[in-house]
């Protein structure tokens, strides 16, 4: 079954304790993506990486960091969470359509906590 | 960062009932999507659009481009329980990345 997972579902910390979400695809997408949804500011990008080992900022990448080792993964890292990174987050991928739109398949989401 | 305004950002209405949502924006972009996410799920792309004007329609949901592609909306006939949930615009300039609307919460009560 063509997925994207996650994991951990979720997840309570503490501040300041590393921590790192796992995104895993086997669609063979180029794109992956990760974002945060936070109530009434809809989803907004963090990190995406167009292919292994290009990686680039979204719009809120403070805080955070990824890496793009191989195709498949994408893991997202808080080296030091703070509570204002409490928040839900997806992971995504993507092909590129004709037109070069991309049609995003979304995880299941990490709902993350930090105390 | 080009904005994505959705309205209403709440809706409630009764079963039966017919509703559009709105996502506007000042940008002009290539294509548009419309994504909705169910409660504990992430978003699930319904339809692009991508020329000025274009109507789609997937069954009882009818999206249309706004002809300046600047606008789209989402219109419902008949709306069932399981229309219930967040529904995203998202738009799309050629070779970026997608921006997401702010979200229109839909509930459909029996």
């Amino acid at each position: 079954e063509a997925q994207v997972t996650q994991n951990p579902r979720y997840l309570i910390t503490v501040t300041g304790k590393k921590l790192t979400v796992t995104c895993s695809q086997n669609m063979n997408h180029e794109y992956m993506s990760w974002y945060r949804q936070d109530p009434g500011l809809g989803l907004r990008q963090i990190y995406y990486s167009m292919n292994v080992e290009v990686t680039d900022k979204g719009d809120v990448p403070e805080g955070y960091k990824v890496s793009r080792k191989e195709k498949r993964n994408f893991p997202l890292i808080l080296e030091s969470p703070s509570p204002n990174q409490t928040s839900l987050y997806f992971c995504a991928s993507s092909f590129f359509g004709t037109s070069g739109y991309n049609e995003q398949f979304f995880g299941p989401g990490t709902r993350l906590t930090v105390l | 960062t080009q904005l994505l305004e959705q309205s209403p950002q709440f809706l409630s209405i009764q079963e039966g009932e017919n509703l559009t949502v709105y996502c506007n924006s000042s940008s002009v972009f290539s294509s548009l999507q419309w994504y909705r996410q169910e409660p504990g799920e992430g978003p699930v792309l319904l339809v692009t659009v991508v020329t000025g004007g274009e109507v789609k329609k997937l069954k009882r949901l009818t999206f249309q481009f706004g002809d300046a592609r600047k606008d789209s909306s989402l219109h419902i006939t008949a709306a069932q329980p399981g229309d219930t949930g967040l529904y995203l615009c998202a738009g799309l300039h050629v070779g970026e990345k997608l921006t997401f609307g702010t979200g229109t919460r839909l509930t459909i009560i029996p």
